[in-house]
């Protein structure tokens, strides 16, 4: 089955950038979205189809894809950045399929 | 602003049912191009997506839980519903409901937790 791995953790000071990456075979053939959850918090989407942004998504986010890896990208990294990421892909096999989440850590 | 909701016991016995309700806010369940779905995250695990409903009854859950999962809609409340059988402490997990376009879940509600135990 497909798998996609994740860094469990990421440590990051305030105004650096931040890299998330999402690892799975040939993920670069395939859509990959991106949400942010805080604790207590509805998880948000950040990033969808590899790098398209929602609406009230700052700038700072943006997201890559290609060949085995998708990569989050959080520029200008604030406090209030810190949280939960989980990439996510659909697979003909086992449809809606996450990762198992990076934490963020704003030093 | 589209909000989502979820309710239902947050305890469970083993073998029995799990039943949780996601209740709808700013938008109509019955719109054709949404997909509402469940997704769940035991305790120090990752998301796991359950299955998925549209509105006309169309439904497709996760192979490992297709046996045990319902998923059904009640468009006069505005709500989905999610019904687990026979649970074990395994299915101890927050349950969040979501509203899927497309592809991405681009809503979500709060989450609810749920254990599994005498």
């Amino acid at each position: 089955s497909y798998v996609l791995t994740q860094p469990p953790s990421v440590s990051v000071a305030p105004g650096q950038t931040a890299k998330i990456t999402c690892g799975g075979n040939n993920i670069g053939s395939k859509s990959v979205h991106w949400y942010q959850r805080k604790p207590g918090q509805a998880p948000v989407l950040v990033i969808y189809y590899d790098s398209a942004r929602p609406s009230g998504i700052p700038e700072r986010f943006s997201g890559s894809n290609s060949g085995n890896t998708a990569t989050l990208t959080l520029s200008r990294v604030e406090a209030g950045d810190e949280a939960d990421y989980y990439c996510q892909v659909w697979d003909s096999a086992n449809d809606h399929l996450f990762g198992g989440g990076t934490k963020l850590t704003v030093l | 602003q589209v909000q989502l909701q979820e309710s239902g016991p947050g305890l469970v016995k083993p073998s029995e049912t799990l039943s949780l309700t996601c209740t709808v806010s700013g938008d109509s369940i019955t719109s054709i191009s949404y997909y509402w779905g469940w997704i769940r995250q035991p305790p120090g695990k990752g998301l796991e997506w359950i299955g998925s409903i549209h509105y006309s009854g169309n439904t497709y859950f996760n192979p490992s839980l297709k046996s045990r999962v319902t998923i059904f809609v009640d468009t006069s409340k505005n709500q989905f519903s999610l019904k687990l059988s026979s649970v074990t402490a395994a299915d101890t997990a927050v349950y969040y409901c979501a509203r899927r376009t497309r592809d991405p879940f681009d809503y979500w509600g709060q989450g609810a937790l749920v254990t599994v135990s005498s």
